[in-house]
C-alpha cells in the first residue's frame, strides 16, 4: 500500500493559491517526499522534492512539517492549465502511488 | 535530449493476443517501471526492475510478462492471460535507489492499448 494520504479532490480558483495536503506518518528518516502531477492521459510530471527543509522552484513551494510526518504542496497563482491529478509519494524501493488529489482550477 | 520513449501511442489488438508495449531511456537510469491506469484511477505497479536481468513483481503482475536483457529496454507483454487488457500503459525509469532515496521518477508519455 501507499505510505501516503492525500484528499481525492479539490477545487481552487483561478489565480489564487492552491494548497494540497499529503500525510505520510511513517515516513523514515531518509525518505524523500516527491510530488508528482498527471494532466489527463499523459505521463505524470515531476513537481518539487525535499527531505526535512522547504523548498521552492519555478513550478511551487513544498512545505514540510517539523516531524516530517505531514507536506503541503503550494501552486502561488494556480491557473486552468494546473487543473490535473496531483500525487505525493514518499520515495522508497518500491514506488508506489496512491490515488492522488484531482485539482480543478475554476475560473 | 535524455528521456523515456514508450511506443506506439495507441495500440489496438484482438483478444487473445499477446501484445508487447516498448520502453526505452537514455538516461542511464538503473531502474524501470510499468504501470497499468484505468480510467480515473491511479498508477498501479505491474512490475519492476532495478538492474539488468533481474526484474520483481508488483501489485497487478498476472497475466503480464517483462524482461530486462539491456539497461535501456524494459518491454511489457501483455499476454491472452490478462482479463482485462485495455487501459493506458505507463513506463519510468530511476537511477537506483540508495539510502538517500534523493532520486525521482521520469516517466514515459504512456501507451493506450485497446483489446476488441
Amino acid at each position: 500500500d501507499a505510505k501516503t494520504t492525500q484528499p481525492p479532490s479539490m477545487d481552487c480558483a483561478e489565480g489564487r493559491a492552491a494548497n494540497l495536503p499529503c500525510n505520510h506518518s511513517t515516513i523514515s528518516g531518509n525518505e524523500y517526499v516527491y510530488w508528482y502531477r498527471q494532466i489527463h492521459s499523459q505521463g505524470p510530471q515531476y513537481i518539487i522534492h525535499g527531505l526535512k527543509n522547504n523548498e521552492t522552484n519555478e513550478m511551487a513551494s513544498l512545505i514540510i512539517t517539523e516531524d516530517r510526518k505531514s507536506s503541503t504542496l503550494i501552486l502561488p497563482h494556480a491557473t486552468l492549465r494546473d487543473t490535473a491529478v496531483y500525487y505525493c509519494i514518499v520515495r522508497n524501493n518500491d514506488m508506489r502511488f496512491g490515488a492522488g488529489t484531482r485539482l480543478t482550477v475554476k475560473p | 535530449d535524455g528521456g523515456i520513449t514508450q511506443s506506439p501511442k495507441y495500440l489496438f489488438r484482438k483478444e487473445g493476443q499477446n501484445v508487447t508495449l516498448s520502453c526505452e531511456q537514455n538516461l542511464n537510469h538503473d531502474a524501470m517501471y510499468w504501470y497499468r491506469q484505468d480510467p480515473g484511477q491511479g498508477l498501479r505497479l505491474i512490475y519492476y526492475s532495478q538492474i539488468v536481468n533481474d526484474f520483481q513483481k508488483g501489485d497487478i503482475a498476472e497475466g503480464y510478462s517483462v524482461s530486462r536483457e539491456k539497461k535501456e529496454s524494459f518491454p511489457l507483454t501483455v499476454t491472452s492471460a490478462q482479463k482485462n487488457p485495455t487501459a493506458f500503459y505507463l513506463c519510468a525509469s530511476s537511477m537506483a535507489p540508495t539510502t538517500l532515496s534523493n532520486y525521482g521518477y521520469t516517466f514515459g508519455s504512456g501507451t493506450r492499448l485497446t483489446v476488441v
